[in-house]
């Protein structure tokens, strides 16, 4: 079984600043995928970032990139130029590919993330 | 494209009863991921169908269960309903072609008295 770590359940920064939301995960798998979700206050589930566990290099998606070290299970979150939209619990999940076709999620138990103004 | 829709979106029941959400995923999506979201529990992985066919499931008791449609929608339901069931109930629907994306619903919030 996985298990996904998120070690900080909450983080505040100033608008504009960086931040980086950690996740660790614990798998014997060699062939997944991770994400990252966001939640707002709406609770509506927003996907973040993917990243292949077999691609070497970082996904990003605009100011969101990701620093994936595989041999050290270590899948973190960083965002650049944060803006007050961007409050909201952050999950990492982690999901295995199987051959019958998209696993299920495996989440982490979330960062709450405060924009300040 | 219209996301994936949910419903209804909130429910009150009384321990004991059934209850049944639905679920229509992205035009094209055709599987279709359930989740439970509690505070003590997070958020857990219930079951998965594809094709009409469940094809994963999670760690979760008989009283669960779920169906899919040839056009793709989604049912799940929980039978003999307990306060522990109080949750929102997500559903995602999964990109095809390998990607393995998935994009979630708002969400039926379950209270369960």
């Amino acid at each position: 079984a996985q298990t996904v770590t998120q070690s900080q359940p909450e983080m505040s920064v100033q608008e504009a600043e960086t931040v980086t939301l950690s996740c660790t995960y614990d798998t014997s798998e060699s062939d997944y995928y991770l994400f990252w979700y966001k939640q707002p206050p709406s609770r509506q589930m927003i996907l973040v970032i993917r990243q292949e566990a077999y691609k070497q290099q970082n996904a990003t998606e605009n100011r969101f990139s990701v620093n994936f070290q595989k041999a050290a299970k270590s899948f973190s979150l960083k965002i650049s130029d944060s803006q007050l939209g961007d409050t909201a619990m952050y999950f990492c999940a982690f999901m295995k590919h199987s051959g019958g076709g998209a696993d299920g999620l495996t989440f982490g138990k979330g960062t709450h993330l405060i924009i300040q103004p | 494209k219209a996301g994936v829709t949910q419903t209804p979106r909130y429910l009150i029941k009384t321990r004991g009863q059934q209850v049944t959400l639905s679920c229509s995923p992205i035009s094209g999506h055709r599987s279709v991921s359930w989740y439970q979201q509690t505070p003590g529990q997070g958020l857990q992985f219930l079951f998965e169908y594809f094709s009409e066919t469940q094809r994963n499931k999670g760690n979760f008791p008989g009283r669960f269960s779920g169906r899919q449609f040839s056009n793709s929608r989604s049912e799940m339901n929980v039978s003999t309903l307990e306060l522990g069931d109080s949750a929102l109930y997500l559903c995602a629907s999964t990109t095809s072609g390998g990607s393995y994306e998935q994009y979630f619903g708002p969400g039926t919030r379950l209270t369960v008295t």
